[in-house]
């Protein structure tokens, strides 16, 4: 079991509020990532990070924005929340030397 | 472009029976594969991961196959279990440019009757 953690676990909000997804692992792993996920379909890169100050945009175009501050903190940012970003947030990390992506348990959001 | 697919969106099962679990992958230059296992209102799970260099690989219950003929990977759980039921994911490891990510399929359902 990874230990990675992602908070809030459900968020109900209005269109045009500022929401932070929170992120953390305990492993140490230097490359942590953010996927986008509809419900039951494939996850979508949104962004990745190989360490310490590093940020990259990736596969699927979005909005939000995520910074690198602390090897174990990933968080992620919509400055103005819309119903279009309605969907659920996975929160990964890797070690190193291995390819194994472990992931959090998702932050499932609404915005109305 | 480049793309990972599943070919069976559900697969139900009897529990007690074998499941095989089916995925077509694009890109020939992939070099890793994973399964990932995702339950209802959790994250996926790891269960198991293959090389490009191997063609089978064995874990408790579950062994992947890989076919790099026809660009084809299968997942199949022995003897399944009420608590095989979730969402599989298939995902191949690319490294364009030297930096590694993983491409996701879109998930096969496996339903499990007793």
């Amino acid at each position: 079991e990874a230990d990675i953690y992602q908070t809030p676990r459900y968020l109900v909000i209005g269109t045009g509020k500022k929401i932070t997804l929170e992120c953390s692992q305990t492993m140490g792993h230097d490359k942590m990532y953010w996927y986008q996920q509809d419900p039951g379909m494939e996850l979508h890169l949104i962004h990745y990070s190989y360490g310490v100050n590093s940020t990259e945009k990736g596969d699927l175009s979005s909005e939000s924005t995520v910074s690198r501050i602390r090897t174990e903190h990933f968080p992620l940012t919509l400055e103005s929340a819309r119903p279009s970003h309605t969907s659920q947030y996975l929160c990964a990390s890797r070690e190193a030397a291995k390819n194994i992506q472990y992931f959090g348990a998702g932050t499932r959001l609404s915005v109305l | 472009g480049e793309s990972v697919g599943l070919h069976l969106p559900t697969l139900s099962v009897q529990e007690g029976d074998n499941s095989i679990i089916n995925c077509a992958y694009s890109n020939s230059a992939s070099d890793y594969f994973i399964w990932y296992k995702q339950e209802s209102g959790k994250g996926p799970q790891f269960i198991i991961d293959i090389r490009s260099n191997m063609d089978k690989r064995q874990g408790q219950r579950v062994t992947v196959l890989l076919n790099k003929t026809v660009k084809h990977l299968s997942l199949q759980i022995a003897a399944t279990q009420p608590g095989d039921s979730a969402v599989y994911f298939c995902a191949e490891n690319m490294a364009p440019g030297g930096y590694n990510k993983l491409i996701f399929g879109a998930g096969t359902r496996l339903a499990v009757h007793p």
